[in-house]
Order: C-alpha cells, then structure tokens, then sequence
C-alpha cells in the first residue's frame, strides 16, 4: 500500500524566507501528485497538480517538482509572508485511490 | 471557479440521533469522496463513488453509509451517530483518473459533534 510522509510535521521561519515542504511516497507508480493547503477549520484547497509525466509546475511564489524514480515532491515557497501559514499536505494518486500525508504546518513569523 | 458545496459547516448531534451530510459539486466529475480529518490521524476515506448509483467502502465505512442517486451529490449518513464520529468531514470531487485528470477539489468541510 502507499505511504507518503511528510517531513518535518512543522515548521516556523521568519518573514522573507524561501523554504521547501518536503514529501516522499513508497510506490513509484503514481499518476498524479496534488500539494494542498489547509487553513485551520478550513478545507483543503490545491495549489499545484503534477502530472506523472511531468517534472515541475509553477504558480506565482510556490513551484512543486516530482522525482518520481526517487519517490520524492519537494514544494518550494519564494519568500514567505505571514499568510503562507498554514498546513501544507501532499497527495498522490496510485491505482484508483489518493494517498495523503499527515502535512507539514508552517508558520512564518512577521 | 470550482465549487464544492457540503450542505453544513458545524453541526452538533446526540448520540444515535440519524445524520446526514450532503456534498454538491458542479464540474460534472465522475469521482466523489468523503474523508473525515481527526489530528494525528490525518485524512482518512470513508466512501467514494465513480458513478451515479455506484459506491466503494474505503478504510472506515464502519458506521457510515452513502448515497448518491445523481452525479453531482454525494450524501454521507449515520445512521446512529456516536461520539466517537466527532470530527471534521470533508468531501472532495476529482475528474477520471484513467485519463490522467485525478485532480482533486475539496468542500469547505463540516464539523460535526456528537454529545
């Protein structure tokens, strides 16, 4: 079964910082590979969507790649603002089925 | 923009009282879920379904049970809601996976409790 962890669970830096959210999975075999933010009481909202063909993808500040023959996505996040806090978690896409990791929380402090 | 309504954001039950949580998306997508999110514990499926009329236990369908009788809503039910059922729930849609589309979108999610 896959499993994808997320290493370190939490995370502070100060403001302006560029930092990486790092997310590792067992079984290489995925389609897809989805990073996620979580605000606290909140739903996930997506952030970036790698393709299993693809290596990296871009949106403003954040880019996410994919090694998929090492099992390994890194999120990259350009210098931090206090509002990036919040819980990022990762998520692949193997056979029928998402697997999650637990998240990173992140806190950027002003 | 993607919506992905859940009809409740907090509710509070008694135990073994009958609970419902209904899901709306409107982007047509054949896959539903319902997760519930407990700390510590991170995401876990409950119920998908690929179709209309069509449903998958996932890890803890244990006194759970769905619906989903048109393609753009997905209920989740207890039957006999029981305080170990506190948690947050969250429903999510995502395009075929076959076709390389599995991208997933979540509900605000809804806070139960269970007294």
């Amino acid at each position: 079964k896959q499993e994808v962890t997320q290493i370190p669970a939490a995370l502070s830096v100060p403001e302006g910082e560029n930092l990486v959210l790092n997310c590792s999975f067992t079984d290489s075999a995925i389609y897809n590979l989805q990073w996620f933010r979580q605000d606290p009481g909140k739903g996930l909202t997506s952030l970036l969507l790698i393709q299993s063909s693809q290596r990296e993808q871009t949106s403003g500040r954040l880019n996410a790649s994919l090694d998929k023959s090492s099992g390994r996505s890194t999120l990259y996040i350009a210098a931090s603002q206090p509002g990036d806090s919040a819980t990022y978690l990762c998520a692949v896409i193997t056979g029928n089925q998402f697997y999650f990791g637990t998240g990173t929380s992140l806190t950027v402090i002003p | 923009d993607v919506k992905v309504t859940q009809s409740s954001r907090y509710l509070v039950k008694r135990t073994g009282e009958k609970v419902f949580l209904e899901c709306v998306q409107d982007m047509d997508h054949e896959n539903m879920f319902w997760y519930r999110q407990d700390p510590g514990l991170g995401l876990r499926l409950i119920y998908f379904s690929y179709d209309v009329k069509m449903k998958e236990k996932g890890d803890i369908p244990e006194g759970y049970s769905v619906s989903r009788e048109k393609k753009e809503r997905f209920s989740l039910i207890l039957e006999s809601a029981s305080t170990n059922q506190t948690s947050m729930y969250l429903c999510a849609h995502g395009g075929r996976l076959s076709l390389n589309t599995g991208e997933l979108f979540f509900g605000e999610g809804s806070r139960l409790t269970v007294l």
